[in-house]
């Protein structure tokens, strides 16, 4: 079974249109977490979300918008999809402890 | 303000060689969480450790031993006899016990063990 499982895995668009990637979770964890990870493999973190409440929003353009159905799920959506988007974007899950976070595979975005 | 150091940025090394991954991080916080992650090619990242910062006992798991130092703000991480599979991107990162524990990753060091 699959911990954290993201999809698209590759995601290849052009500029200007709105995308969404979808994050689900069967750990039974309570926060979750967009990490976006660039060419330079610098990861860092964009949303955090506990019990569907938003808790950390980093600086990111108003275009990236997370939702969390549910404690199990949290998606992005991004808006009027730019060149500097792309990268690898990590959902992640974790208690809201500081104990480890399980990542998924991530998702490769390409935008054209 | 948080930040984590991994000065190396690529190292290679000849299999059954050790190496040790740098880590020095700057916090403010008296409590919080230290961390390695793997993210071999194939691009997943993989949980190695975590240590509390009350904890400076040394870790030792097989071939990878951790060794924090709370004194020089250090937490690094060796690894011995290493063998090609250990071929990766190392990251460490710090949480503090706050701010929804999300992880502040350092630049990562890029690991190339050759036969």
């Amino acid at each position: 079974d699959t911990a954290v499982s993201q999809t698209p895995k590759y995601l290849v668009t052009q500029m200007g249109n709105d995308k969404s990637i979808k994050c689900e979770q069967n750990l039974g964890h309570d926060t979750m977490y967009w990490y976006k990870q660039d060419s330079k493999k610098f990861l860092k973190i964009m949303f955090s979300y506990n019990n569907k409440e938003l808790i950390i929003n980093e600086t990111v353009p108003n275009r990236f918008s997370p939702k969390s159905p549910d404690k199990a799920h949290l998606n992005l959506h991004i808006n009027s999809l730019e060149l500097g988007d792309s990268a690898v974007y990590f959902c992640a899950s974790s208690y809201q402890a500081p104990t480890e976070a399980f990542f998924g595979q991530g998702t490769r975005l390409t935008v054209v | 303000a948080q930040k984590v150091t991994q000065a190396q940025t690529e190292i290679s090394v000849v299999e059954k060689e050790d190496v040790t991954l740098d880590c020095v991080y700057e916090t403010r916080d008296t409590t919080y969480y230290l961390f390695w992650y793997k993210q071999p090619p194939s691009g997943e990242l993989v949980f190695l450790i975590r240590r509390n910062s009350f904890d400076e006992q040394n870790e030792i798991s097989g071939r990878y031993s951790w060794n924090f130092q709370k004194s020089t703000s250090s937490f690094n991480f060796t690894i011995t006899a290493s063998q090609v599979v250990d071929s990766a991107v190392y990251f460490c990162a710090l949480t503090p016990t706050n701010s929804g524990y999300a992880l502040n990753f350092g630049k990562g060091t890029s690991l190339l063990v050759t036969p």
